[in-house]
């Protein structure tokens, strides 16, 4: 079965520092792969997602990803974090079997933290 | 464009009661699927309407239930409820590519408190 693993379920940086936001997922062939972030009290905003192509993929608000099929792994990055930053971040994947676009699996999410 | 509309924001229901959850949809998106979010059991799928028809569906009973219109609004509904059910209820709507390479924007969220 589909699954995300997202390893660290609490992350805290000082800003300015870079981040990596790890992420695992176990599918059977070429996955479609989404970051989102979630602000306290706040729906899901998609950050970036990769479906085929260059395995780096720029997103939103400075974040980047990086998609390694040998590792299972879609680990999320900033260069330098700002305050803003601070929220919870979910790894999703798309469903695999056909007809089910509606559909992801996410992983636990991880929720960062800003030390000024 | 207007982004992905849900009401009502929050609400508080009683065990056995039921509730009714909105959501109206990106303009000319066809696809709304509805998500449950709690602390212990993160972001589970619930079920996907496309063209007025369940398209798939999550894990969860019976006492969970959708339906879509045919401006593509839906609502999803719970029976019965349970101090588990207690959870933000998340929209999302999609242009409904069937495969997984569809994007979904999400709407803020209905947040249920069952007492």
């Amino acid at each position: 079965a589909q699954s995300v693993t997202q390893p660290d379920i609490h992350i805290t940086v000082s800003e300015g520092a870079s981040l990596e936001l790890r992420c695992n997922y176990s599918y059977g062939a070429t996955p479609y792969l989404f970051w989102y972030v979630q602000s306290p009290g706040q729906g899901l905003q998609l950050l970036l997602k990769y479906f085929s192509g260059d395995t780096l993929v720029q997103g939103i608000k400075g974040f980047e990803a990086e998609f390694k099929r040998s590792q299972s792994s879609f680990n999320l990055r900033k260069p330098s974090v700002h305050w803003s930053d601070a929220a919870e971040y979910f790894c999703a994947v798309g469903a695999e079997s056909y007809n089910q676009g509606g559909k992801l699996i996410f992983g636990q999410g991880t929720e960062l933290s800003v030390k000024p | 464009k207007a982004g992905v509309t849900q009401t009502p924001r929050y609400l508080i229901k009683t065990r056995g009661q039921q509730v009714t959850l909105s959501c109206s949809p990106i303009s000319g998106h066809r696809s709304v699927s509805w998500y449950q979010q709690t602390p212990g059991q993160g972001l589970q799928f619930l079920f996907e309407y496309f063209s007025e028809t369940q398209r798939n569906k999550g894990n969860f009973p019976g006492r969970f239930s959708g339906r879509q219109f045919s401006n593509s609004r839906s609502e999803m509904n719970v029976s019965t409820l349970e101090l588990g059910d207690s959870a933000l209820y998340l929209c999302a709507s999609s242009l409904a590519r069937a495969s997984g390479a569809n994007v979904l924007t999400f709407g803020a969220g209905s947040r249920l408190t069952v007492l």
